[in-house]
């Protein structure tokens, strides 16, 4: 049962475009949403997260919107570069147990 | 600071050969421990998390095991491996309130011949 629904599967961007990934979940306990970055090879790095009662997080040009009615959140790549191409994971995390549900990840990349 | 370790970073087994991957934790205590498996392409499967010593949770019925014999230690085995246990085996910890997310380790790709 896929807990966390992420879209798109794959994205190519140009360079200094913007990135969008969204995903959407069901379980109303969730009260964690991280953003996982994962280069070829390597395991997941966090990137950024927020909680449910902030709609917006930025970091540098990494942005999480969140929308708690509808069940949703997206990241917000800004001036997207080659370097940020990777696999972009979301995830959500249950409150009484702490585990992650991931999305299914989001192939990105970034042309010159 | 806090630090994960998983070894070793790749591993070639026959079918039917033992499987045998560690996980260690540095900088923390009774830390929350989890296996993950990521399949060529796909997304990460949870199969099994740990909350102390001795306390394993299995997510997914499988050919495999987990054990954590000590605070900061986490082992994922198996008796006999299968073609289908290929795959990218991620160890991590977190889900704790000093690291809400997961650290993940480096992983270890096993390719099962």
């Amino acid at each position: 049962q896929q807990q966390v629904k992420q879209s798109p599967q794959s994205l190519i961007v140009q360079k200094g475009g913007i990135s969008i990934i969204n995903c959407a979940y069901e379980n109303t306990a969730f009260d964690y949403f991280p953003w996982y970055q994962q280069f070829p090879g390597k395991g997941p790095a966090l990137l950024i997260a927020i909680r449910p009662d902030v709609s917006e997080k930025k970091e540098g040009r990494f942005t999480i919107s969140f929308n708690k009615s509808a069940k949703q959140f997206s990241l917000h790549i800004m001036d997207s570069q080659p370097g940020d191409s990777a696999t972009y994971f979301c995830a959500a995390s249950e409150f009484n147990t702490g585990k992650l549900i991931f999305g299914q990840g989001t192939t990105l990349q970034v042309k010159p | 600071s806090q630090t994960i370790h998983q070894w070793p970073a790749t591993l070639v087994q026959p079918v039917g050969s033992p499987l045998s991957l560690e996980c260690t934790v540095e900088g923390t205590s009774n830390p929350n421990l989890y296996w993950y498996r990521q399949a060529a392409g796909r997304g990460l499967q949870l199969l099994f998390y740990s909350v102390g010593i001795g306390q394993i949770s299995s997510e997914v019925p499988q050919n495999l095991s987990a054990s954590r014999p000590q605070d900061r230690q986490f082992i994922l085995s198996s008796k006999k491996l299968l073609l289908s246990d290929s795959g990218f085996y991620l160890c991590a910890w977190g889900g704790h309130p000093s690291n809400y997310g997961y650290t993940f380790g480096s992983g270890t790709r096993l390719t099962v011949v």
